[in-house]
Order: structure tokens, then sequence, then C-alpha cells
């Protein structure tokens, strides 16, 4: 089976940096996806890791290690605008996408 | 924006009665999929398509049935609607850049099953 893990909630201040984690076990792995989704939104890409280390991009990064079945979102200089879920997703065979449960963001003042 | 529009987008039926859900996209891709959402599940696959006529199921297929006679539209059916699947409804489609094949999605479609 599939099963992926990341916290149900995260806070953190505004300008503030934040690490949302993911852990996964997966029947095959062709890649890693970062999502953001906004309440009553759709999702909205963020971010792909495909190879282990680090990409950037603007305030978010994402960090990915296959051997160990984790991955990271980092966002740098919170803002309001940040409050969302972020969904961790796991690219299994040549298309098919396999969703953890997501993280809710709060960004406080 | 991927060009990608859902119909209706909010719904409210009752149970035993058959609903039908459309996704339409404008740029001709290929891939198209049919997730829907509900709190302390995440996004779960549905049917996915990878051509006209060409479907396959996914995680949560019971109860829904699909179709895509044309490249534009992939249609999600509920025979006979029962209140589990009142649900949030996303469709989304698969574009190519390179290495890289992202999902993009619509905008949703609020289902109510009474």
């Amino acid at each position: 089976g599939q099963n992926i893990d990341q916290p149900t909630e995260m806070t953190a201040t505004e300008g503030a940096i934040v690490q949302i984690n993911c852990t996964y076990q997966t029947s095959g792995f062709n890649g890693l996806f970062w999502y953001q989704q906004h309440a009553g939104e759709a999702p909205t890409f963020l971010s792909y890791n495909v190879l282990d280390g680090l990409e950037e991009k603007g305030r978010f990064s994402s960090f990915l290690s296959r051997s160990k079945g984790y991955s990271y979102l980092l966002l740098k200089e919170l803002q309001m605008k940040d409050s969302a879920s972020y969904l961790c997703a796991v690219k299994i065979g040549a298309n098919n996408l396999f969703f953890g449960t997501g993280t809710r963001l709060t960004v406080i003042p | 924006d991927a060009g990608i529009t859902q119909s209706p987008r909010h719904k409210v039926t009752e149970t035993g009665t058959p609903v039908t859900l459309r996704c339409h996209q404008t740029e001709n891709h290929r891939y198209m999929y049919w997730y829907r959402q509900d709190p302390g599940h995440g996004l779960r696959l549905i049917h996915y398509s990878y051509g006209v006529k060409d479907t396959d199921k996914g995680e949560v297929s019971d109860g829904y049935s699909v179709s895509r006679s044309k490249t534009e539209d992939f249609l999600l059916t509920l025979e006979s609607a029962t209140s589990s699947q009142t649900s949030v409804y996303f469709c989304a489609i698969s574009e190519s850049s390179g290495q890289l094949d992202t999902q993009y999605f619509g905008p949703g479609t609020r289902l109510t099953v009474l």
C-alpha cells in the first residue's frame, strides 16, 4: 500500500521560517510534489523533486532524500497570505499522484 | 491557468439520483483526472484518462463511471448518488515541460447528497 505522513496543523509567525515535513512509503517513486491549497480553492503547484537535494524557488524551497523517504517544504519570510494547506504528493508510475492529507499552516502576526 | 473549467460548481441532490460532473479543458492535454477531497483523506484519485475513450480506475472508483468522447471533455457520473459521495470533486490535467509532468487542477465542484 501507499502511505504519506504530514503534520496535520502548524502555526508560525509572520516573517519567520517554517519547515513542513513529509515522509512516505510507496510502491514506486517517480518524484515528489508540493501543492498549496487555500481554503475553498483548488490546489496549486509549488515544487517538484525527483533527485536528492534542495530545490529553491524564491521564498519556497523543497528538499528530498529518497533513501530516507523524506521531504520537506521550507517557507521563508512568512506572509499572512501563506496561510493555507500544503499537500505532499508522490508520483507513482507514469502519471499518477498519491497525496498526503495535507498540513494546515496558520501564519499569525 | 491551465484552461480548466468544471460544471456545475455546486450541486445538491438526493440519494439515488444520477449526477454527472463535467470537466472541460481548452489546451488539448492528453491526461485528465478526477479526484475527490474529503477531510482527513486528502485528494484521492477516482478515475483518469490517457486519451479519447481511454480510461482507467483510480483508488476510489466504486460507484463512479467516466467517459471521454472528446479530448476536451472528461465526464464523471455517479449512477445512483449516496451520502458517502458528498465531497468536493476536482478535475486535473497533466502538462509536460521537458521531463516534468505536472498536474494542474480545476476550480472544483462541491457536491452534497442528501
